[in-house]
């Protein structure tokens, strides 16, 4: 069973707020990711990190932002929010190398009012 | 650049078996995989399989892939109202990370 976690699971927030999604995991895996995806189902990759002290962003444009000081931890940030930003936003690791086996987080669903 | 494609929708009735199909672009591929998502929750990774396999079973799932055609398929035998679920295929980047397609959402009918 995969030890990824994160926090909160649910968040309403009014625009212009500040917030940080977080996701832990106890793997000790290298990479980590975040997805945004739609309610139509479709992820979208935001962000990687291949280890501590490296961020990546990824295909589609965010305007959130992610930090990497911890292996473990790889929170996500917006600085102001907009109702733009409501969608669930899926956490994910992974060992770096062999079949690059992704593990995800249960998810935050972010409602911007 | 990286394009997965998959049927949106499928009904199954409860015991029969489905079959959800995959396509994807990149021949140099050497994993596939196949991600469920319960309501809910995140992806769980369900199987993949090697390029350099045309098949694999496990248990009531079966993947066949036709690397000539890239084309990629999950079969579930038996299906049960638990497998109703959304399921990924996905194929590997350049960047070593995984393209998603659009996902098959499976409804099991009692």
């Amino acid at each position: 069973e995969a030890d990824i976690y994160q926090t909160p699971r649910y968040l309403v927030i009014g625009t212009g707020k500040k917030i940080t999604l977080e996701c832990s995991q106890t793997m000790g895996h290298d990479k980590m990711y975040w997805y945004q995806q739609d309610p139509g189902m479709e992820l979208h990759l935001i962000h990687y990190s291949y280890g501590v002290n490296s961020t990546e962003k990824g295909d589609l444009s965010s305007e959130s932002t992610v930090s990497r000081i911890r292996t473990e931890h790889f929170p996500l940030t917006l600085e102001s929010a907009r109702p733009s930003h409501t969608s669930q936003y899926l956490c994910a690791s992974s060992e770096f190398g062999g079949e690059e086996t992704q593990y995800f987080g249960p998810g935050t669903r972010l409602l911007v009012l | 650049g990286e394009d997965v494609e998959q049927s949106l929708f499928l009904s199954v009735r409860e015991g029969d078996s489905s079959v959800i199909n995959c396509t994807y672009t990149d021949s140099s591929s050497t994993y596939l995989y196949w991600y469920k998502q319960e309501p809910g929750a995140g992806l769980q990774l369900l199987t993949y399989i090697f390029s350099n396999m045309d098949m694999k079973q496990d248990q009531r799932l079966t993947v066949l892939l036709n690397k000539k055609d890239k084309h990629l398929s999950l079969r579930i035998a038996d299906t049960q109202t638990g497998d109703s679920a959304i399921y990924f295929c996905a194929e590997p980047t350049g960047a070593n990370n995984l393209f998603f397609g659009t996902g098959t959402r499976l409804t099991v009918i009692p």
